[in-house]
């Protein structure tokens, strides 16, 4: 079956340092990869997505490359801010098209960042 | 409608109370879903309706859950008899054709 590891957090950081999240699959098939992004009291939202090998989704100035050779999707961010504390979920879904979309989440990592 | 409206918000009830939850999609979005989010955990599946027709339901769905989506619109997830267990956030999810889903701000269950 489908599974998502991710770096366990917490990760506390400081405003303007770099950010890396790890995050590796299994799956059968050729999954969507996505990042979703969850702010205290809200709901999940995506914050980015690739759907093939070697492709780069980006946002808000996060980036994440789908490297199929390592089955990993790492997120980074050059600089983060306060505003960027959240919970990041890395996440994948089948990619037949015509399928449920049933999401496959890792556990999340909580990103703390202090001024 | 600006997005996947969920009710009540929170909710608290007791051991081996019922509980009814409550999601309205983005209007036309045929397809919905619901997860379920334990504390430290990421969302897992649960169930996945197409229009008003049930199609998939995850092994962590007991039977004392049951969900609905009458007419295609709105859908209900019911818990019977509820467990310390039962004690998460439940996600609501819809999309329309092969778009990705939009997520609702959940209903985040507390059984004492």
């Amino acid at each position: 079956g489908n599974s998502v590891t991710q770096m366990e957090g917490p990760v506390t950081l400081s405003e303007e340092a770099f950010l890396t999240i790890n995050c590796t699959y299994t799956a059968t098939g050729y999954p969507s990869l996505f990042w979703y992004v969850q702010y205290p009291g809200e709901g999940l939202q995506l914050l980015l997505k690739a759907t093939k090998a070697d492709d780069k989704g980006s946002n808000k100035g996060f980036e994440a490359t789908y490297r199929k050779e390592t089955t990993s999707f790492h997120l980074e961010k050059g600089s983060v801010q306060v505003s960027d504390s959240a919970v990041y979920f890395c996440a994948l879904s089948d990619r037949d098209g015509g399928s449920n979309y049933k999401l496959t989440f890792g556990k999340g990592t909580l990103l703390t960042v202090n001024p | 409608d600006t997005g996947v409206s969920q009710n009540p918000r929170h909710k608290i009830t007791k051991r081996g109370q019922n509980v009814t939850f409550r999601c309205d999609p983005i209007s036309e979005h045929n397809r919905l879903y619901w997860y379920r989010q334990t504390l430290g955990q990421g969302p897992e599946f649960l169930t996945y309706f197409q229009n008003e027709a049930q199609l998939e339901k995850s092994r962590l769905l007991s039977d004392r859950f049951s969900a609905e989506r009458p007419k295609g619109s709105f859908s209900t997830l019911e818990i019977q008899r509820t467990e310390q267990g039962d004690s998460a956030m439940y996600l609501c999810a819809s999309r329309q054709g092969q778009a990705l889903p939009f997520f609702g701000q959940g209903t985040r269950l507390t059984v004492v």
